[in-house]
């Protein structure tokens, strides 16, 4: 099984600044990366797939990049809405398998 | 407007059963690849049980052998049967659509999520 590792853990930043979250995997997973955005109390969002496609109403202000075994979300400009704990999720290889995830929050 | 909706989920003592409940809407169960996907509190995502367009299953290792996953097209829903449950099966269960221009093993469709709980 592929293991997923996010770094942060916990990343504070203040509104209207730039957010920079890794994701590494054990093995390379190709570009068979996917981001998701979870809200206290809500189910996950899609935010990418494929490492760099911005799901459907996504901000432009979030990206997406890396391959094999690196891979970052940016997020650019902070907004209120943007707080949350992000995961990221490799599916190259079975089974589908998640990061820890990285808390964002308000400095 | 999709929409999928867990229910079933309850305080439940180990050793015990559990079915979940997830109804969709919006779009058609039989046309996709449809998950479970787990959430312990306070934790991450954990993938439990897919079943195919054609009906195949496949199940991650800590479920095997006690979870079944199905699915009822005339009702358009998609049940998980939860046998044998642990403690450490406590979590909100999330129904998740697999990608579904590709079914490829990521979610871009989510239910709300039912609370299980094991304890005695």
């Amino acid at each position: 099984e592929i293991v997923m590792t996010q770094s942060p853990a916990t990343l504070s930043v203040s509104p209207g600044e730039r957010a920079t979250l890794s994701c590494r995997a054990s093995q390379s997973v190709r570009s068979y990366l996917a981001w998701y955005q979870q809200k206290p109390g809500q189910p996950p969002r899609l935010l990418f797939y494929g490492a760099s496609t911005r799901a459907t109403a996504v901000p432009a202000r979030f990206s997406g990049s890396g391959s094999g075994t690196e891979f970052t979300l940016t997020i650019n400009s902070l907004q209120s809405e943007d707080f949350a704990v992000y995961y990221c999720q490799q599916y190259n290889i079975w089974p589908p398998t998640f990061g820890q995830g990285t808390n964002v929050e308000i400095k | 407007e999709e929409q999928l909706v867990e229910s079933g989920g309850n305080l439940i003592q180990p050793g015990g059963s559990l079915r979940l409940s997830c109804a969709v809407s919006g779009f058609t169960v039989s046309s996709n690849y449809m998950s479970w996907v787990r959430q312990a509190p306070g934790k991450g995502l954990e993938w439990v049980s897919v079943i195919y367009r054609g009906g195949d299953t496949h199940y991650a290792d800590s479920v095997k052998g006690r979870f079944t996953i199905s699915r009822d097209n005339s009702k358009n829903t998609v049940y998980l049967q939860m046998n044998s449950l642990r403690a450490e099966d406590t979590a909100v269960y999330y129904c998740a659509r697999h990608d579904s221009i590709t079914s490829s093993y990521f979610f871009d469709s989510w239910g709300q999520g039912t609370l299980v709980t094991v304890s005695s």
